[in-house]
């Protein structure tokens, strides 16, 4: 089984400051890690995803994450937010097995405020 | 354009009524999924199909059903078992094989509403 915790229900920041919004998982199994952001009343947008390789991973709208095994984290985080960055976001998890790779568990959301 | 189409966006059900929401994908995606939104409790999985004619359980089945007679549809029915049924709802597609498209692609969602 699998469970992913995002410590942050809410996250308030100015404009133009850096943020990061934390992601935990619990795994008996390798994984896939992602994040995705959801504006209202709208469906789960991918900003990025850790499949292999360099844990640092790159996204969409100037977003990274980084995967740290020891510490089973996949935090995201972005030098410079925008107000258009005001959403929910949604970490999530799958087994790295062939059949269930995109059946993602996912953690209770973070929502990102930014406020000029 | 590709992509996952669920319809309606929104609907409206009396008590006591089953009701059907609908989710089409033209992304030859073996794997479809249902989940379901409230808030504060991000996205729980309903029902789930990796291939035609087959389906599993997810977390939160109970007053819910699902059919997979084609490979681009994967429609919910919300019955009137289900106890508390207002909620966005999700679907989504993905591969079932491994590799670097590995991710799962969500429709706009459907806002049911028990009135």
């Amino acid at each position: 089984a699998q469970s992913v915790t995002q410590l942050d229900s809410q996250v308030p920041v100015f404009e133009e400051a850096p943020v990061e919004l934390r992601c935990n998982y619990s795994s008996s199994v390798s994984v896939y890690l992602f994040w995705y952001v959801q504006y209202p009343n709208q469906g789960l947008q991918l900003l990025l995803k850790y499949l292999s390789g360099s844990t640092l991973v790159k996204g969409i709208n100037g977003f990274e994450a980084e995967f740290n095994k020891s510490q089973t984290s996949f935090h995201l985080r972005k030098p410079s937010v925008h107000i258009s960055d005001t959403a929910e976001y949604f970490c999530a998890v799958s087994s790295s097995y062939t059949g269930t790779a995109s059946k993602l568990t996912f953690g209770t959301g973070t929502r990102l405020q930014v406020t000029l | 354009d590709g992509g996952i189409t669920q319809s309606p966006k929104y609907l409206f059900r009396k008590e006591g009524q089953n009701v059907t929401l609908s989710c089409e994908q033209n992304l030859n995606h073996d794997a479809m999924y249902w989940y379901r939104q409230d808030p504060g409790q991000g996205l729980r999985l309903i029902y789930y199909s990796q291939i035609v004619n087959d389906f599993q359980k997810g977390d939160i089945a109970e007053g819910y059903s699902v059919s997979r007679e084609k490979k681009e549809s994967f429609p919910l029915t919300v019955t009137s078992a289900q106890k508390n049924p207002t909620a966005f709802y999700l679907c989504a597609s993905g591969t079932t094989g491994i590799g670097a498209n590995t991710e799962a692609f969500f429709g706009q969602g459907t806002r049911l509403t028990v009135v």
